[in-house]
Parts: structure tokens; sequence; C-alpha cells
């Protein structure tokens, strides 16, 4: 099963909009990875957070990591037609294996 | 650098056929996954290598699923018989080893659909 829940499954959002999507485990993490698979194509690697509380930016994209390491958020300011995809949150626990969240499919009104 | 290799990209068969999936990782990568992509789902790993052993396989049905990476290079996942719950996208990805802080890099996938 996943290890970590993703909400909110869907996110519709106006161009021009920000929007957070939460990712949560039960357990504490020892890091996060979050992905981004567009229509059609496969997953491909945004960032990895590895520090409690660590904040990283890329643009738009602001990631946290949450202070007990259970939890992460990804928020997108100013939405574009160009975010649209589903974006998996990933952790590791224990092991090597790398458990996907269910994701967040973004959908964007024009 | 080419990105990890997958073949074919759609695969249609019937029930009770057999069926393969090749990956090609991107050179110099150790660690070789098959994932398992259901719609509306994350992937879900089947089987982990690194170099030519299967070091994680607890998710592969091995009943009907078996894989292989002879050399420690390209790798081939196979279903033999393929029933109609096996309809999904199949994944494959690599990374430089299987330490926790690497990327994994994915192919572009195999979507198999069993009538």
């Amino acid at each position: 099963g996943q290890q970590v829940m993703q909400i909110p499954q869907y996110q519709h959002v106006q161009e021009g909009e920000d929007f957070t999507t939460y990712c949560n485990s039960s357990t504490t993490l020892s890091n996060i990875q979050w992905y981004k698979q567009r229509p059609g194509g496969h997953p491909v690697f945004l960032i990895q957070l590895v520090k409690s509380g660590e904040v990283k930016k890329q643009k738009r994209l602001t990631f946290q990591f949450g202070e007990a390491k259970k939890n992460s958020s990804l928020h997108i300011t100013a939405t574009q037609t160009t975010d649209v995809g589903t974006y998996f949150c990933a952790a590791f626990a224990n092991d090597y294996k790398l458990s996907f969240g269910a994701g967040t499919t973004v959908t964007v009104r024009a | 650098e080419a990105g990890v290799v997958q073949s074919p990209r759609y695969k249609i068969i019937e029930k009770k056929q057999p069926v393969a999936f090749w990956c090609n990782p991107i050179s110099g990568h150790n660690t070789l996954y098959w994932y398992l992509q259901n719609l509306g789902q994350g992937p879900e790993l089947l089987i982990r290598y690194e170099n030519e052993e299967a070091v994680d396989d607890s998710q592969l049905p091995k009943d009907r699923f078996s894989a292989e990476r002879l050399k420690g290079v390209d790798s081939t996942l196979k279903i033999q018989p393929a029933e109609l719950g096996d309809s999904a996208v199949y994944l494959c990805a690599s990374s430089l080893d299987s330490l926790p802080y690497n990327e994994q890099f994915f192919g572009p996938g195999t979507r198999l659909t069993v009538l």
C-alpha cells in the first residue's frame, strides 16, 4: 500500500491563481521526493527534501518539508497551463523502496 | 545523454497470451526498477536490480511475472500468461545506485492492454 497520502486528488485551478497540494505520512520520513507526470508522459523528478523544515524553490514552485518530517507541501503561484499534470510525492522509510503517493492531478482553466 | 529506453510503447494482447517488455537504462546506472502504474495511481515497485542481482522482488507476482537483467545493463519483464487485470502502464526507471537520495529517471513506459 501507499506510505504517503496526497490531498487533494484533483485540483482545478484558474490560470493565474495559486494552489497547494499536500503529502502526509504517519511515519517519520528520511527524505521526500516530488515528481511531475504530464498527461500521457512519465514521472520526471522535480526536487528532493531532506532536512526538517527545509524549503526549496523552483521559479513558481515552492516545496516544503515539515518540521517533524511527516509531511510536505508543494505550492504553485500564478498557475500556468504548463503546470498541468499529476504531481507525486514519494518517500523512503527504512528501506530502499520509494513509495509514491496517488498524486494530485492539476487542470488549469484558461 | 540518452534517457531510459523502453519498448514497445504500446502492446495489445488477448488474455492468456505471453508478453515481454524491454528496458535499457541510462548508461552507468547500476540500479534498475520496474514499476506498475494503474490509472489514477502512483507507480508501484515490482522489482529492483542492483547490477544483475534482483535485490527486491517482494512485490512481483512470481506465478506469472518474471524479470531478468543478465548482464547488468538492459532488462526484460515478462508476463505469462497475461490476465485482464494486468492492463496498466509498465514503467522502467534507473538510478546511479539505490541510495535513497538518488533521483530516479523514468522511461516512457509500455502501455499494456489485455483483452
